[in-house]
């Protein structure tokens, strides 16, 4: 079956640096998205990997290992607002995404 | 960036009415439509694919005469729950996707926030 796991809560200091991790088995890779969604809101696109490597977008990186079918998003100077939940997702061979149950992060001051 | 919009955002009902919640894409052309579905603290569960002028493709398990899907346009999909119960009180999410494809062009709507009594 196909399979994407991330951890489910996490918690960090503001202006801190947290690391999310996401681990997936799916039936071919056809790249992989990191995406926030705050409390009642819908999902907003942070990231898109379909190369091995590190994606740098200002305070918000990501990384690939598709031989290891591993990603993280590195999330820096972390604000009160960063706040939300983090999904991982991954589009696979059917270009169909399957959506891991996301990572809620908690800043505290 | 492209702007989704839906309405309404939220919405209560009594069990046994229909819900109709719209789907737009204001400044692109959306050839494709998803429809999702989120329970409290879960992750987005696709419902259905919408292609303009063809019928949605449902995910296994979503009932296509219960959660009716029309994309009449390449602008506008629209969603209508029938019969709604409480069970189905949940947030809707639409997402429209420009171009070609590739998730990177997959936007979201704000959602639909449903609640049946």
């Amino acid at each position: 079956g196909q399979n994407i796991d991330q951890p489910t809560e996490m918690t960090a200091t503001e202006g801190a640096i947290v690391q999310i991790n996401c681990t997936y088995q799916t039936s071919g890779f056809n790249g992989l998205f990191w995406y926030q969604q705050h409390a009642g809101e819908a999902p907003t696109f942070l990231s898109y990997n379909v190369l091995d490597g590190l994606e740098e977008k200002g305070r918000f990186s990501s990384f690939l290992s598709r031989s290891k079918g591993y990603s993280y998003l590195l999330l820096k100077e972390l604000q009160m607002k960063d706040s939300a939940s983090y999904l991982c997702a991954v589009m696979d061979s059917n270009y169909q995404l399957i959506w891991g149950a996301g990572t809620k992060l908690i800043i505290k001051p | 960036g492209a702007v989704v919009s839906q309405h309404p955002s939220r919405v209560i009902c009594k069990s046994g009415t229909s819900v109709k919640i719209e789907c737009r894409s204001l400044d692109f052309q959306a050839t494709t439509m998803f429809w999702y579905r989120q329970f409290p603290k879960q992750s987005l569960m696709l419902m259905a694919t919408s292609n303009e002028g063809s019928k949605a493709t449902y995910e296994q398990g979503v009932e296509k005469d219960k959660f009716l899907i029309n994309h009449a346009s390449l602008t506008l999909s629209t969603l209508t729950v029938t019969s709604a119960h409480p069970e189905d009180s949940s947030f809707y999410i639409c997402s429209a996707e420009a171009g070609t494809g590739g998730a990177e062009t997959q936007y979201f709507g704000p959602g639909t926030r449903l609640l049946v009594l």
